[in-house]
């Protein structure tokens, strides 16, 4: 099993601001993933984050709105740049299943831009 | 790409009763991971349920049990006996297998509501 800590778990930012969000996961994971919840929706793949290489982004998500870090096997950041009220979400990291493995998944994050 | 859909936004249950969710998937893979996902209030993500497509037998978890039709790509959820604890969104959800470190395709969500 995984545990993932991820911070802050709620912030209020002001719009053309930049927030990140950290998450420390207690195992060694080559990947993880980083999924956008806007309110009352299903969670949506941002990007994939597999240490030592470039972030993998999914349609509709660009590197320089949410650039991501993987510095090691245990840690990652993403950051919400440059922010509108759009950008209002939560924000999950998680860890994905594998062959003999659940998903674990961060708290949240819940982002209000004002 | 893989599209997972959801066609009931919400249901209702009375407690004590059955309520069963739907879900139906779009893939060309024939090995893959299904999965049923509770999400309350807290926002914490809580599996409820997993299915390997290879397996024919459908997965239980206590109250909570699957039917899944491969060649249909369905694979529905029904809870059993439901409780007040049961509230929350329910999400579908699908990934492929592999050694490690899947993503994971949502579907839009269920909302269930068990009433007292």
């Amino acid at each position: 099993s995984a545990v993932i800590s991820q911070k802050p778990s709620r912030d209020i930012c002001q719009r053309g601001t930049s927030l990140t969000i950290q998450c420390q996961v207690d195992s060694q994971v080559t990947m993880m993933f980083w999924y956008r919840q806007q309110p009352g929706q299903s969670l949506t793949l941002i990007a994939t984050a597999n240490q030592g290489s470039e972030a993998t982004y999914e349609s509709g998500f660009v590197i320089d709105k949410f650039p991501i870090s993987r510095p090691n096997l245990t840690f990652s950041t993403l950051t919400v740049s440059n922010m509108s009220p759009e950008d209002s979400s939560i924000y999950l990291c998680s860890v994905g299943p594998g062959q003999n493995t659940e998903a674990f998944f961060g708290q949240g994050t819940r982002l209000t831009v004002v | 790409a893989q599209t997972v859909t959801q066609s009931q936004p919400e249901m209702s249950v009375q407690e004590a009763e059955t309520v069963t969710l739907s879900c139906t998937y779009d893939t060309s893979e024939s090995n893959y991971y299904l999965f049923w996902y509770k999400q309350p209030p807290s926002r914490q993500m809580i599996l409820v349920i997993r299915q390997e497509a290879y397996k024919q037998q459908n997965a239980t978890e206590n109250r909570f049990s699957v039917n899944f039709q491969k060649a249909a790509k369905s694979f529905s959820l029904k809870i059993s006996d439901s409780q007040l604890g049961d509230t929350a969104m329910y999400f579908c959800a699908f990934s492929m297998i592999k050694a490690a470190g899947n993503k994971l395709t949502f579907g839009g969500g269920t909302r269930v509501l068990v009433k007292p």
